[in-house]
């Protein structure tokens, strides 16, 4: 167990809705991560927050935002659904103290577009 | 961009047998993550190596990371069925507080 919880565990969606996904950070972790990974390759890094703020992106566009809240809970929403954005979702915690820190996952939510 | 890849992109072994997976980046690596994914699901920590030659082991897992920090390999020994899976390695690109790139991964079966 990494102490890192996702919400919902899968979830279909049709093409040009919008999706809200959660996470629940380990208490104490300042940083997360969301990840997108489609079928059969490894995990593409989509943004990080950092005490609340946006700290990096990755090449996705503006349609995909997050928001980090105090009490250790993040959202990764997506807008206007296409049918590529259909992948696993992760989401992972870490505890800044400069250099390298161990990013822990939670489980995914695995999101279907029709 | 820094580019990971991974060597073989899957791999069948027999249970006992011992095996190595490996990952070449594009550029020089500041830290390597090597992650272990059950299908459809969240990656386990497995081990984080930062220094040329460096040499860290858990269990029958043993990963290196190379003198030149370009390249690293994961080893386990006398694999069991436990030890299936996906296997990932993730490199912070010039460290960048952590926002990984990964390696397109190696599927292991292991069959009793």
């Amino acid at each position: 167990e990494t102490g890192v919880t996702q919400s919902p565990t899968h979830l279909i969606k049709t093409r040009g809705q919008q999706v809200t996904l959660r996470c629940s950070s380990q208490s104490g972790h300042n940083t997360v991560s969301w990840y997108q990974q489609a079928l059969g390759q490894g995990p593409q890094f989509i943004f990080q927050y950092y005490r609340e703020e946006e700290n990096g992106r990755g090449n996705f566009p503006p349609r995909f935002s997050g928001l980090q809240f105090p009490n250790y809970s993040s959202e990764l929403n997506v807008n206007a659904l296409e049918l590529d954005d259909s992948a696993l979702y992760l989401c992972a915690s870490s505890f800044r103290a400069g250099g390298t820190d161990t990013q822990y996952f939670g489980p995914g939510t695995r999101l279907t577009v029709l | 961009s820094q580019e990971l890849e991974q060597s073989p992109q899957s791999l069948i072994v027999q249970e006992g047998k011992n095996l190595t997976i490996n990952c070449t980046s594009s550029k020089t690596l500041y830290g390597l993550y090597w992650y272990k994914q059950k299908y459809g699901e969240g990656l386990i920590f497995l081990m984080m190596l930062q220094k040329g030659g460096e040499e860290k082991s858990h269990e029958k897992i043993t990963a290196k990371l190379d003198e030149k920090k370009q390249q690293s390999s994961l080893h386990i020994t006398a694999s069991q069925p436990s030890h299936a899976g996906i296997y990932l390695c993730g490199a912070d690109p010039g460290n960048a507080g952590n926002m990984l790139t990964f390696g397109g991964g190696t599927r292991l079966m292991v069959k009793p």
